[in-house]
């Protein structure tokens, strides 16, 4: 089964602050990763497919990058919406997702 | 519109089969573009993907409960169902139902719903 590890598990910013997330995988993907914004209380929304297309209506502050084992979500300027948890999702093999990043605020 | 709604008992004993059904609506599960899965989430924790199910009745499982876990399509009714025996408190968890694209991304998810496994 494939692993996915992302880092860090929280993270504190402040809005307008660039935020990075990693994913890695225990073995290459062939870039079939999603990335997912979950709100307490709330199903889990798509963000971005096929490691850097974006959902349709998602704000294009959002973007995704990467190759093989290592991925990345990018906010190029966090808006007081995005403070939420963020999860990877590889779907090369079945379905496996990280365990959660925290984005809060600083 | 599209719409998925989970339904079922809110409390299962221990060793008893949990049972949901998600119900469709704005979508034909009988379309071939896509697949159907359900996902869990233990109360504070991450996702696990459980399975999911083409309109065919082909099924594909999480390894780690394939032997516990049954998924089965109704396309009269516009509804899968997800069954999960010999539960214990570790399957206490938020259920979604949620539809798959073709490549694999979930892209539209029900609201979840909280099954506790108690006696």
């Amino acid at each position: 089964d494939i692993q996915m590890t992302q880092s860090p598990s929280t993270l504190s910013a402040s809005v307008g602050d660039r935020v990075t997330i990693s994913c890695r995988a225990s073995q290459s993907i062939s870039g079939w990763l999603a990335w997912y914004q979950q709100k307490p209380g709330k199903a889990p929304k798509l963000l971005i497919y096929k490691t850097s297309s974006l959902e349709s209506g998602v704000p294009s502050r959002f973007s995704g990058s990467g190759s093989g084992t290592d991925f990345t979500l990018t906010i190029s300027s966090l808006q007081p919406d995005d403070f939420a948890t963020y999860f990877c999702q590889q779907y090369h093999s079945d379905s496996t997702f990280g365990q959660g990043t925290k984005v809060e605020i600083k | 519109q599209l719409h998925l709604q989970e339904s079922g008992p809110g409390l299962v004993k221990p060793s008893e089969t949990l049972s949901l059904t998600c119900t469709v609506s704005g979508v034909s599960v009988n379309s071939g573009s896509y697949y159907w899965g359900w996902i869990r989430q233990p109360p504070g924790k991450g996702l696990e993907w459980i399975g999911t199910v083409y309109y065919t009745g082909s099924t594909y499982y999480n390894s780690s409960l394939k032997s516990r876990v049954t998924i089965s399509v109704d396309t009269s009714k516009n509804q899968y169902s997800l069954n999960l025996k010999s539960v214990t408190a570790a399957d206490t968890a938020v259920y979604y139902c949620a539809r798959r694209a073709l490549m694999g991304e979930f892209e539209y998810w029900g609201q979840g719903t909280l099954v506790t496994v108690s006696s």
